[in-house]
């Protein structure tokens, strides 16, 4: 099946600092990746999709001047948390989606995930 | 009230017992629904995925989906230890790609050996 990575698989930061999250397509080109935040005992949130070569649409509520979101190539997309704070600690997931014709379910491919702490 | 409803459990059942996993959903326009795996720490996998209503079975997995009832579900038979994870409902209303999947909480399953 399709593999989708994430880098770093964990990441503890201070307060006020950046951190960026890469998720790669291993075996597949994806022209859609999704990115979720998951808190503890809370279902995946979609935070924002998105398309290689164009700007990403965020999700009501997501500010996207602080998660920074971009999909260069049609195998990374890279989401940038910035001036993290305590309450960005969180569990965030990629998804790709294959997008392949004549499917008959358009299937995401879901990363392990990054668990970022932010002190 | 959420667009999808899911027990969160935590849900224990001995190993060989029948397995049911529910979720309820508000928002009629809902034609896709999967089912994901998550262990800890890891993201989801798909298990299996349903457009009708009906049941589908793959192995030991039945999904339903009752969409007159709007109430979706997955059977697990002959549960093993390995089955023990969280199990989340996810559903969506097409499948032309670069489409929103509305996740459930998560049931978190224990398998006793």
């Amino acid at each position: 099946g399709a593999v989708v990575s994430q880098h770093p698989s964990w990441v503890i930061c201070k307060s006020g600092t950046s951190v960026k999250i890469e998720c790669r397509s291993l075996d597949f080109q994806a022209t859609t990746m999704f990115w979720y935040r998951q808190f503890p005992k809370q279902s995946l949130m979609l935070m924002a999709t998105s398309n290689e070569g164009s700007k990403a649409t965020y999700e009501q509520g997501v500010e996207k001047d602080k998660f920074l979101i971009n999909h260069a190539s049609l195998t990374l997309s890279t989401l940038t948390v910035t001036s993290a704070h305590p309450e960005d600690s969180s569990f965030y997931i990629c998804s790709a989606e294959t997008g392949l014709a004549g499917e008959a379910y358009n299937e995401q491919f879901f990363g392990p995930g990054t668990r970022l702490t932010v002190l | 009230q959420k667009e999808v409803e899911q027990d969160p459990g935590p849900l224990s059942v001995p190993e060989g017992a029948i397995v049911s996993l529910n979720c309820t959903y508000s928002n009629s326009a809902f034609q896709y629904f999967m089912w994901y795996r998550q262990y800890s720490r890891k993201g989801p996998e798909l298990l299996m995925y349903t457009y009708s209503s009906g049941n589908k079975e793959d192995g030991r997995f039945t999904a339903q989906v009752d969409k007159s009832s709007k109430y979706i579900s997955l059977f697990i038979r002959d549960s093993q230890p390995s089955d023990s994870a969280t199990y989340l409902c996810a559903m969506s209303i097409s499948n032309f790609g670069n489409e929103k999947l509305t996740f459930g909480t998560g049931t978190r399953l224990t398998i006793i050996p």
